[in-house]
């Protein structure tokens, strides 16, 4: 069973403050993923990477940022946030091959 | 990824069966069929997955069918805590590039009923 963590759980902040999503995996996995789900929509995938020093924009346009320095954290950065930022996200990874995706249970952000 | 269909949403009685269709017509030979399962405001979890072959582990059964146009995943005995949206995704495994991530759909909603 894969482990992968995120913090915070739920975060309320105000227009135009910096913040970062932390996400991070236990079990070695090169690819990890960010997506972003508003309530009752569907997963839209933002960024991913396969591997240190590895980050590639997803589906789905957006004003975050991401790094992979280390193996095991891949945090998602918005630089200032604004009301339109306000959604679930939700990190993941995966192994090799048919591996399937281990979600964590995702950062749910309000921006006022 | 090929693209798939599914009803938006299914009703299940307590303790019955519940079969899941998913379509997949366009599906290539090397894609995988992934189905995983999201509770209201949790990150989703993985269910089950299969190539060509039926596959039974200890969360449901997926029963691919012979063309593999489609699939039915099946939960033999559904309780209340299987509420939840359920999403059929095929992918493309063992190879590089972008067929590493996942699309999902909007999936269907299965509600169980007491």
């Amino acid at each position: 069973e894969a482990d992968i963590y995120q913090t915070p759980r739920y975060l309320v902040i105000g227009t135009g403050k910096k913040i970062t999503l932390e996400c991070s995996q236990t079990m070695g996995h090169d690819k990890m993923y960010w997506y972003q789900q508003d309530p009752g929509m569907e997963l839209h995938l933002i960024h991913y990477s396969y591997g240190v020093n590895s980050t590639e924009k997803g589906d789905l346009s957006s004003e975050s940022t991401v790094s992979r320095i280390r193996t095991e954290h891949f945090p998602l950065t918005l630089e200032s946030a604004r009301p339109s930022h306000t959604s679930q996200y939700l990190c993941a990874s995966s192994g090799t091959g048919n591996s399937p995706l281990h979600f964590g249970n995702g950062t749910r952000l309000t921006v006022t | 990824d090929a693209k798939t269909t599914q009803p938006p949403s299914m009703d299940c009685a307590e303790g019955r069966a519940a079969n899941l269709p998913c379509n997949h017509s366009t599906i290539s030979g090397n894609e995988y069929v992934y189905w995983y399962r999201q509770i209201h405001s949790q990150g989703p979890q993985y269910i089950i997955h299969g190539l060509k072959n039926n596959e039974t582990n200890e969360m449901a059964s997926l029963i691919i069918t012979e063309d593999r146009k489609s699939s039915t995943l099946i939960l033999p005995h559904a309780t209340l805590r299987d509420t939840a949206v359920y999403y059929c995704i095929v992918r493309v495994a063992n190879s590089g590039g972008s067929n590493y991530k996942l699309t999902f759909g909007k999936g269907t909603l299965l509600t169980v009923n007491p």
